[in-house]
């Protein structure tokens, strides 16, 4: 089993509609979960850390369940401008981490 | 404070041809990463360091090679490149504890 698994979709979505994709983690020593977002031909850049708590930020809302070890990225209101491919991440944070992606899922919002 | 920056942009290699990868990074970050990106496989692990002088291996470290003699740079060789190594390359840094990872702008590397 991959470290880290994603849907690769590709998810087609109009714009405005709320979409969701899972994220899930072999690891239960992971300590430390991220969302990137990746635009075509351009290097990876962090959309938000995901807490234990769950957290915020605009449209975006990060989870955590580590009773069933996924994280989750909702996108709310979504704009042509969130097309991209989202990867995560779950590290561990040790010295001897490797830091695994998963291999990202791709999200079209059509107009 | 340029982040994290890569040396070439792009290459074109002939099978059999030796070459570096340069990242470089201003922001003082104690580890850093090589990553490849080939499509459909995401990001993997090529090689990896903790600190100046130390490196260690990741998913896919056959056939490079790495170093950190500097704690500012990272080195990615292909000492004799083939055509399963034509990708995308990634450098990425961070400083514990926060696990944020900065990456370059990435080297497209073809290997004919």
């Amino acid at each position: 089993r991959k470290e880290v698994e994603q849907d690769p979709g590709p998810f087609n979505v109009p714009e405005g509609a709320t979409v969701a994709f899972n994220c899930t983690y072999s690891n239960s020593a992971s300590q430390s979960f991220f969302w990137y977002r990746q635009d075509c031909r351009k290097e990876p850049k962090l959309l938000m850390s995901v807490y234990s708590s769950g957290n915020e930020d605009g449209r975006f809302t990060a989870q955590l369940n580590r009773a069933s070890q996924y994280i989750s990225l909702l996108i709310r209101d979504s704009k042509l401008s969130d097309s991209a491919t989202y990867l995560c991440v779950a590290s561990r944070g040790d010295r001897d981490d490797k830091i695994i992606f998963g291999k990202g899922t791709r999200l079209h919002i059509l107009p | 404070n340029a982040g994290v920056t890569q040396t070439p942009k792009f290459r074109v290699l002939k099978t059999g041809q030796s070459m570096t990868l340069l990242c470089a990074q201003d922001m003082n970050h104690e580890y850093m990463y090589w990553y490849r990106q080939d499509p459909g496989m995401g990001l993997r692990l090529i090689h990896y360091s903790v600190g100046e002088g130390t490196t260690a291996k990741g998913e896919v470290p056959d056939g490079y090679n790495v170093s950190r003699l500097k704690k500012q740079n990272f080195l990615l060789g292909l000492e004799s490149a083939a055509p399963s190594q034509t990708s995308v390359y990634f450098c990425a840094s961070i400083s514990p504890p926060v696990n944020t990872q900065y990456f370059g702008p990435g080297t497209r590397l073809t290997v004919l």
